[in-house]
C-alpha cells in the first residue's frame, strides 16, 4: 500500500517571503514523487517530479522540491511566494516497480494563499 | 491543442439518470485514468487502463463502466446515478514516469 500525508490543510504567507508545503509518503518500493496545482476550476498541472539523481528538483514558475529519503519527505518550497502562487497543491506518489500497473496516490491537498 | 480534453464541462441530472463522459488525448499515452474529486477536493482514483485494458477498478460501483475503444479514448459511463455521485471527474493520462496529464474535469450534479 501506499500513501501521502500533507499535514496541512491551509498555508498561509505574505508576497515576497519564502514558503514551504509539506509531504511525507508512504511506498513499500521506491518512489516516484510529484507535485500539482490546482487553479479554482481547472484540472490538475504538473509542478515537478522526484525520478532518480539530484534530490533537489526545480520545477515550472520558480518551485523546487527536495526528496529526503530518511525522512520519506518531498516538501515544496518557494523562495519568494507570489500572489499567483495562490491555488490548492497536490502531492502524490506512485511505486516504481509497478509499471504499468501502478497508480499514483495523492494527499488531500493544501491550500496555498498568498496575501499580497 | 488540447492535450486531454473531457466533455461535457458540465452535466446536472436527476437521480436514477445515467449519463456519460468523454476522454481523449494525443500524447500517445498508453495508460489513462479516471479520478474522482468530491467536494473536500479529496481525489480518488477509480480507473485505469494500459492500452485498451483495464488494469485498476479501485472498488468502484458497479455503476460506474469505463470504455475503452483504442489506446487514445477513455469514456465513463454511470447508471442509475445517485445524489453521492455528484463531483468531479477528472481523465487523466500518464507517461512513462507516471507523471499526469489531466482534463480540465466534468463536473456532475445530481439532483
Amino acid at each position: 500500500a501506499q500513501s501521502v500525508a500533507q499535514p496541512e490543510d491551509q498555508v498561509n504567507v505574505a508576497e515576497g517571503n519564502p514558503l514551504t508545503v509539506k509531504c511525507t509518503y508512504s511506498v513499500s518500493g521506491n518512489p516516484y514523487l510529484f507535485w500539482y496545482v490546482q487553479y479554482p476550476n481547472r484540472g490538475l498541472q504538473f509542478l515537478l517530479k522526484y525520478i532518480t539523481g539530484d534530490n533537489l528538483v526545480k520545477g515550472s514558475y520558480g518551485f523546487e522540491a527536495e526528496f529526503n529519503k530518511s525522512q520519506t519527505s518531498f516538501h515544496l518550497k518557494k523562495p519568494s511566494a507570489l500572489v499567483s502562487d495562490s491555488a490548492l497543491y497536490f502531492c502524490a506518489v506512485r511505486d516504481r516497480g509497478q509499471g504499468n500497473a501502478g497508480k499514483s496516490t495523492f494527499g488531500d491537498g493544501t491550500t496555498l494563499t498568498v496575501k499580497p | 491543442d488540447t492535450a486531454v480534453s473531457q466533455t461535457p464541462k458540465y452535466l446536472v441530472t436527476q437521480m436514477g439518470n445515467d449519463k456519460s463522459i468523454k476522454c481523449e488525448q494525443n500524447l500517445g499515452h498508453d495508460t489513462m485514468y479516471w479520478y474522482k474529486q468530491d467536494s473536500k477536493k479529496f481525489l480518488k482514483i477509480m480507473f485505469s487502463y494500459n492500452n485498451k485494458e483495464l488494469i485498476i477498478n479501485e472498488t468502484v460501483p458497479n455503476r460506474f463502466s469505463p470504455k475503452s475503444p483504442d489506446k487514445a479514448h477513455l469514456n465513463l459511463h454511470i447508471n442509475s446515478l445517485e445524489l453521492g455521485d455528484s463531483a468531479v471527474y477528472f481523465c487523466a493520462s500518464a507517461d512513462a514516469t507516471g507523471e499526469l496529464f489531466f482534463g480540465e474535469g466534468s463536473r456532475l450534479t445530481v439532483l
